[in-house]
């Protein structure tokens, strides 16, 4: 059984360059969630996202950073124009429902991207 | 406000002796779930147990157990039997009523030898 998946794990860009970080999540799994961590600090929820459709994007920075979870493949977090406070480790959950205060979201491994 | 505080930023243990990292939240809502989860030095994010609000019961896993004490709003991690592999940041969460999960800034656990 594969867990939540990210690729790439590590990615590097030069400011002003474009991002795009990827998330497949558990099998069975339909609702999916991105959280950032900064260094030394937890993590905060960014976006929320079923097939096709965003459902919560209140975390989410109002420019440059957009997300997608299409009918067919992975979900995406894209980051445009990055700066170097985009730095940081970008964490993909997956629930199977829309997590109450019962289910857990398993989280992959995180794709930490450096900005130059 | 929901907000979850750690004020352990660091925490030593002698490898075989229990380990109590601390946790108190904030929430109005009498609906709401509390996680634990670690991250070793490789980044990822491993859950380790959970509590939901109405359990009359302590969560275990394994040698994890969540000493949890709702008059005080404490949801501490007590690691037994503390192993080398422990070492790592813990990191307590907490999701009421919808999906977003609160975390915690985290505490850094040294299992020495």
């Amino acid at each position: 059984n594969a867990g939540v998946m990210q690729n790439p794990r590590h990615l590097v860009r030069r400011r002003g360059q474009e991002a795009r970080l990827r998330c497949s999540p558990m099998k069975g799994h339909s609702h999916v969630y991105w959280y950032r961590q900064l260094p030394e600090e937890g993590l905060k929820f960014m976006v929320y996202l079923q097939k096709e459709n965003i459902i919560d994007e209140s975390g989410m920075p109002k420019e440059r950073f957009s997300a997608e979870f299409p009918k067919e493949g992975p979900s995406i977090l894209r980051i445009q124009q990055v700066v170097r406070g985009d730095s940081a480790a970008y964490f993909c959950a997956s629930s199977p429902s829309p997590s109450g205060s019962t289910d857990t979201q398993y989280f992959g491994p995180g794709t930490r991207l450096t900005v130059l | 406000a929901q907000k979850i505080t750690q004020t352990q930023p660091g925490m030593f243990v002698q490898e075989k002796e229990a380990v109590t990292l601390d946790c108190t939240y904030d929430t109005s809502d009498p609906s709401y779930g509390l996680f634990w989860y670690k991250q070793p030095s490789s980044g990822e994010m491993i859950f380790l147990i959970y509590q939901g609000s109405y359990d009359q019961q302590n969560a275990t896993e394994g040698r994890y157990s969540l000493n949890f004490q709702k008059a005080r709003k404490s949801a501490n991690l007590v690691i037994s039997a503390s192993q080398l592999g422990d070492s790592a940041m813990y990191f307590c969460a907490m999701q009421t009523g919808t999906y977003k999960y609160i975390f915690g800034t985290g505490t850094r656990l040294k299992v020495l030898a």
